[in-house]
């Protein structure tokens, strides 16, 4: 079965300094690979996905994933922290027509 | 259109009532999904809808009943629920009959359900 692991629960960084947050999959073959963030009492909104084709993919918000085969890695990376990216971050993986998802990374941004 | 609405957005209900959620979608998607999402907690799966027709139940408990009326609308029956039921419901559609491929799902705001 495919699933997602995040590394690290919660992440904190300061305003303006790099944003990475870890996701691998398990996977002998290439996969469906999402991130989500939910924002405190709302939904979940897309950032990016990984299909096929380019290995670095660009999302909204400045956020952007590069997928590792050989590391079997999606991490969510965005060079300049802002205070409004506090939020819960989810990486996902399809999977016989569902969505499953990591256990999530909170991520706190400090002026 | 690229919303999904899901309402009422908050309801409290006690565990002899009988309530319902309701999500809408006018996107043409053809896949609509329920996931219960549990405080600092991923979301979990319940119901997948393909084409009208009820595809994936992920062992739900009969208290909770899903109704898919039409491709636009999807709804969750709930009856004689447990305090522990209480959570964030979220619905969700994608383009495709399922997930795969560049197929992604477009999640509601969700409700937030509290069983008293």
């Amino acid at each position: 079965a495919q699933s997602v692991t995040q590394l690290g629960s919660h992440v904190s960084v300061s305003e303006g300094a790099l944003v990475l947050l870890r996701c691998n999959y398990s996977s002998s073959v290439p996969p469906y690979l999402f991130w989500y963030v939910q924002y405190p009492n709302q939904g979940l909104q897309l950032l990016l996905k990984y299909t096929t084709g380019a290995t670095l993919v660009k999302g909204i918000n400045g956020f952007e994933a590069e997928f590792k085969k050989s590391e079997t890695s999606f991490h969510l990376t965005k060079p300049s922290a802002h205070m409004s990216d506090a939020a819960e971050y989810f990486c996902a993986v399809t999977y016989t027509d569902k969505l499953i998802f990591g256990t999530g990374t909170r991520l706190q941004v400090f002026p | 259109d690229t919303e999904v609405t899901q309402t009422p957005k908050h309801l409290v209900m006690g565990m002899t009532n009988k309530k319902s959620l309701k999500c809408e979608q006018h996107m043409g998607h053809r896949a609509m999904y329920w996931y219960k999402q549990k405080a600092k907690k991923p979301p979990e799966l319940m119901f997948v809808y393909s084409y009208e027709k009820l595809s994936i139940n992920e062992s739900v408990p009969s208290r909770f009943s899903p109704e898919c009326p039409n491709s636009s609308l999807l709804n969750l029956h709930l009856h004689a629920l447990q305090p522990e039921d209480s959570a964030l419901y979220l619905c969700a559609s994608s383009h495709g009959p399922r997930l795969g491929s560049d197929t992604e799902a477009f999640f509601g705001q969700g409700t937030r359900l509290t069983v008293v």
